[in-house]
């Protein structure tokens, strides 16, 4: 699976939009860019994912760059329940169901 | 649903004492496994399951065992603990055995060894 590098915190303004980035420069063509987030001392949730396209759900919304070599995980309107930290993990399908989780980015929403 | 349950939340173990750590999930999915994390760390996959029966290492597996005797559950067994071995363990399943979008975590065990 190929290496994603995030930034190790942010913090965001509540009711604002939060932008968090991720590159993944050695992306292949068959990986998919996944987001979860951890909440404090909880399991891990699943965001959102995406190949190439953007894609938008109930929770955030996943921009990837033309070149997939880098993506925005954008939470629209932040509240204080989504401090969290947030892991970007890129992975093919057919390798399987395993994650690989990094050190994430720490988001500190503040009222 | 309950989704993913895991237990007990919390647990302290003295060295060399073994234990069960429990995992359930009644989504009848095909996909489980467990990770471990270490304070101020990401998850790291210890062992996995793509089906009743069958079982796999994941990147830190030592001194952890594994069986899958039904689809429900996934017990993962430490028989002799270490103290390097206290950390926060999550088990995980998803739909199916391999390509799931989604994943779905247990709220954790929280294991100290003294």
């Amino acid at each position: 699976d190929a290496k994603t590098t995030q930034p190790t915190s942010m913090d965001c303004a509540e009711g604002r939009a939060a932008n968090l980035p991720c590159n993944h420069s050695t992306i292949s063509g068959n990986e998919y860019v996944y987001w979860y987030r951890q909440i404090h001392s909880q399991g891990p949730q699943y965001i959102i994912h995406g190949l190439k396209n953007n894609e938008t759900n109930e929770m955030a919304s996943l921009i990837i760059t033309e070149d997939r070599k880098s993506s925005t995980l954008i939470l629209p309107h932040a509240t204080l329940r989504d401090t969290a930290v947030y892991y970007c993990i890129v992975r093919a399908k057919a390798a399987g169901n395993k994650l690989t989780f990094g050190g994430g980015t720490r988001v500190l929403v503040k009222p | 649903n309950a989704g993913v349950t895991q237990t007990p939340k919390f647990q302290v173990l003295k060295t060399g004492q073994s234990m069960t750590l429990q995992c359930a999930q009644d989504m009848n999915h095909e996909y489980m496994s467990w990770y471990r994390q270490d304070p101020g760390m990401g998850l790291r996959l210890i062992h996995y399951s793509v089906g009743a029966g069958i079982t796999d290492q994941g990147e830190v597996p030592n001194g952890y065992n594994v069986s899958r005797s039904t689809t429900e559950d996934f017990p993962l067994r430490l028989l002799s603990a270490a103290p390097s071995q206290t950390s926060v363990y999550f088990c995980a399943s998803s739909y199916q055995a391999s390509g799931s979008d989604e994943q779905f975590f247990g709220p954790g065990t929280r294991l100290t060894v003294l």
